[in-house]
């Protein structure tokens, strides 16, 4: 079946831009996750959502960050007046019933790749 | 608060020899450990997990990884290597309770060579 998609794949932005990224989670998923992968990295977790409420937003770095999902599937995460260091990859994940829940594993999509300019 | 370490960012292997990619973590609270696989061009991909039970986990792709409480590590071996499992492999823990809030080591590239 279909993963957890990300669009777009690349984007290239000027300091000072607004971006946004997109992501499709995988169908009857509750929980979404967003997570930053700078170079050299690992991921670092962002924010998650259970449903269409932001139950956990403790990693968005500054207020430029913010993150929706309105009907409790796709998520736009969009960031303001991007800046150098925003250029990294992120990734979103979804799992079936989140946080709690034993056997709900993330199913990680293939990420954005930010590039400021 | 957690934290993990993966000792070796870089790990070079000849192929069908056995590897163990070292991860240490450190929490205060019962953990959940887990180890990711991130191929080319690629989205994260679980291997294993630990949550609770035996503390030796079989994952796919022949990987197996230990929990050991005493020593707060969680090392990913595999006895014999093949050229596809060239990638990069992401140790991460989470909180007891949780598998999303997961905080992640900085990875080691595995490159298996002819």
């Amino acid at each position: 079946g279909a993963g957890v998609s990300q669009t777009p794949s690349n984007k290239v932005t000027e300091k000072g831009k607004y971006v946004e990224l997109r992501c499709d989670p995988i169908s009857g998923h509750t929980a979404l996750y967003w997570y930053r992968q700078s170079l050299g990295q690992g991921p670092e977790f962002l924010i998650y959502f259970q449903g269409t409420g932001a139950a956990d937003d403790s990693g968005l770095p500054n207020d430029r960050f913010f993150a929706v999902r309105p009907e409790g599937s796709v998520s736009t995460l969009k960031i303001q007046r991007t800046e150098r260091g925003d250029s990294a990859v992120y990734l979103c994940a979804s799992s079936l019933m989140g946080q709690g829940a034993r056997n709900s594993p993330l199913h990680f999509g293939n990420g954005t790749r930010l590039t400021v300019t | 608060a957690q934290s993990v370490t993966q000792l070796d960012s870089q790990v070079p292997v000849f192929e069908e020899a056995p590897v163990e990619l070292r991860c240490n973590y450190s929490s205060s609270v019962s953990v959940y450990l887990f180890w990711y696989v991130q191929y080319p061009n690629q989205g994260l991909q679980l291997l294993l997990k630990y949550l609770s039970g035996s503390t030796l986990v079989k994952g796919i792709n022949g990987f197996e990884a230990e929990f050991n409480k005493s020593q707060t590590s969680f090392h990913l071996r595999k006895p014999s290597v093949h050229i596809s499992d060239t990638a990069e492999y992401f140790c991460a823990v989470s909180a007891g309770g949780s598998q999303g809030n997961l905080i992640f080591g900085k990875g080691t590239k595995l490159s298996v060579k002819p």
